[in-house]
């Protein structure tokens, strides 16, 4: 079965510095790799995909994550916080045949410290 | 282009009372999906639909039922409300096979607020 795990349900940097979120998953096929985001109140809006044309994806508000096989991870990164990326990160995966179910990790709550 | 609407916003219900969830695309995507999503629990699927007329089952599908008699609209019911059930749910919707169609992920709404007391 499927899963991804995101180590840190709370993570505090301070503006400026480096956001790293964690991600691992499983499954038994190549995985489809999904970062998604939701401020307060909101939805889930996609912030990059993985789908195996690239190991290093670039995104949307500056973010990127890389796809690491031998390490199982999907690690999100950011080089310099801003106070607008505090918000709630999401890890998903799918399979990569025709199976749209998207599995979600619990959650990474960013908070920036000014 | 509103993308996937969910209504109502909020809603407070008492224990066994029913309501339904009205969730609506205008992306013309053929699958839809219900979560819900609780603290520390990530977003649970409730059921899916890959087609106007079809639903599936998810993770968590006991205490409700969806229809998708229109292939913009997916409802989901709530038959007799427990407090259990009280999360905030959201609707998502996607063009279809992952694998034919450009990879394209899933689209969400806003959210339903649920409360049951």
């Amino acid at each position: 079965a499927q899963s991804v795990t995101q180590l840190g349900s709370h993570v505090s940097v301070s503006e400026g510095a480096l956001v790293l979120l964690r991600c691992n998953y499983s499954s038994s096929v190549p995985p489809y790799l999904f970062w998604y985001v939701q401020y307060p109140n909101q939805g889930l809006q996609l912030l990059l995909k993985y789908t195996s044309a690239a190991t290093l994806v670039k995104g949307i508000n500056g973010f990127e994550a890389e796809f690491k096989k031998s390490e199982t991870s999907f690690h999100l990164t950011k080089p310099s916080a801003h106070m607008s990326d505090a918000a709630e990160y999401f890890c998903a995966v799918t399979f990569s045949f025709g199976n749209e179910k998207l599995t979600f990790g619990t959650g990474t709550r960013l908070t920036i410290i000014p | 282009n509103a993308g996937v609407t969910q209504t109502p916003k909020f809603r407070v219900l008492k224990t066994g009372q029913s309501m339904t969830l009205l969730c609506a695309q205008d992306m013309n995507h053929e699958y839809m999906y219900w979560y819900r999503q609780d603290p520390g629990m990530g977003l649970r699927l409730i059921h899916y639909s890959v087609g106007e007329g079809t639903t599936a089952k998810g993770e968590v599908p006991d205490g409700y039922n969806v229809s998708r008699l229109k292939k913009q609209n997916f409802l989901l019911g709530l038959e007799s409300a427990a407090p259990s059930q009280t999360s905030v749910y959201f609707c998502a919707s996607s063009y279809g096979q992952f694998s034919s169609v450009g990879n394209q992920p899933q689209h969400f709404g806003d959210g339903t607020r649920l409360s049951i007391l």
